[in-house]
């Protein structure tokens, strides 16, 4: 059984860097699969942030590129988020998900997410 | 930027047909996911590639899809579900993924 976990600052300064880690149970990140970060400011939509694969592909949403990072470490089964200079829009619930790169067009969709938390930003 | 458009609200009585449009220039080329998100709790896979159903998702959750549009369609609506629905697709690129704005669900 494929499990996700979300870990990091719940709280995090203005201008200051958001960091979450992402550890996967039950199931190597070291497989076929690209890996999710998707988020979720309260009271609004879903927007997907970049999806990573264990050998370093990333790809990145446009709008967030440069103040994103994504990694992996595959000793540690586990994947990482880091957004630079954030400010108040980027409160959010922050979900991890297994999923496919968005050139696989034979993509089987986002089917395992963790359950999600909160990183509020504020000073 | 690419974009997936989705009416804000859906409202049936129970037992009746509900159904929730995605609409997008790439869907004709692009598959389309669609995710049940109920209150606090993280979204879940209910339909992928505009048609497949994953295992443990009730049959009465369909996907279909018509040049730029793909529908979620949900028989028989039960209380239980009522949630938000967000369609996915890729844009026609390839090289990101985008969400609509989603749908709330409301059975009356």
């Amino acid at each position: 059984q494929v499990q996700l976990k979300e870990s990091g600052p719940r709280l995090v300064k203005p201008s200051e860097t958001l960091s979450l880690t992402c550890t996967v149970s039950g199931y190597s990140i070291s497989g076929g699969d690209y890996w999710a970060w998707i988020r979720q400011p309260p009271g609004k939509g879903l927007e997907w942030i970049g999806s990573i694969y264990h050998g370093g592909i990333t790809y990145y949403n446009a709008s967030l590129t440069s103040r994103l990072t994504m990694s992996v470490d595959t000793s540690r089964n586990h994947f990482s988020l880091n957004l630079r200079s954030v400010t108040a829009a980027d409160t959010a619930v922050y979900y991890c998900a297994r999923g496919d790169s968005p050139d696989n067009f034979d993509s089987s969709g986002f089917d395992h997410w963790g359950l999600g938390t909160l990183v509020t930003v504020s000073s | 930027s690419y974009e997936l458009t989705q009416p804000p609200s859906v409202s049936v009585s129970p037992g009746q047909t509900a159904r929730i449009t995605c609409s997008a220039d790439a869907l004709p080329r692009q598959y389309a996911y669609w995710y049940q998100q109920k209150p606090g709790q993280a979204p879940v896979l209910v339909i992928y590639k505009d048609t497949a159903r994953p295992s443990g998702i009730p049959e009465r959750f369909s996907g279909s899809s018509s040049g730029t549009t793909v529908t979620l369609t949900i028989s028989g609506v039960q209380a239980e579900d009522e949630a938000d629905y967000y369609c996915q697709s890729g844009d026609s690129g390839g090289t990101s993924w985008v969400f609509g704005g989603g749908t709330k669900l409301t059975v009356l």
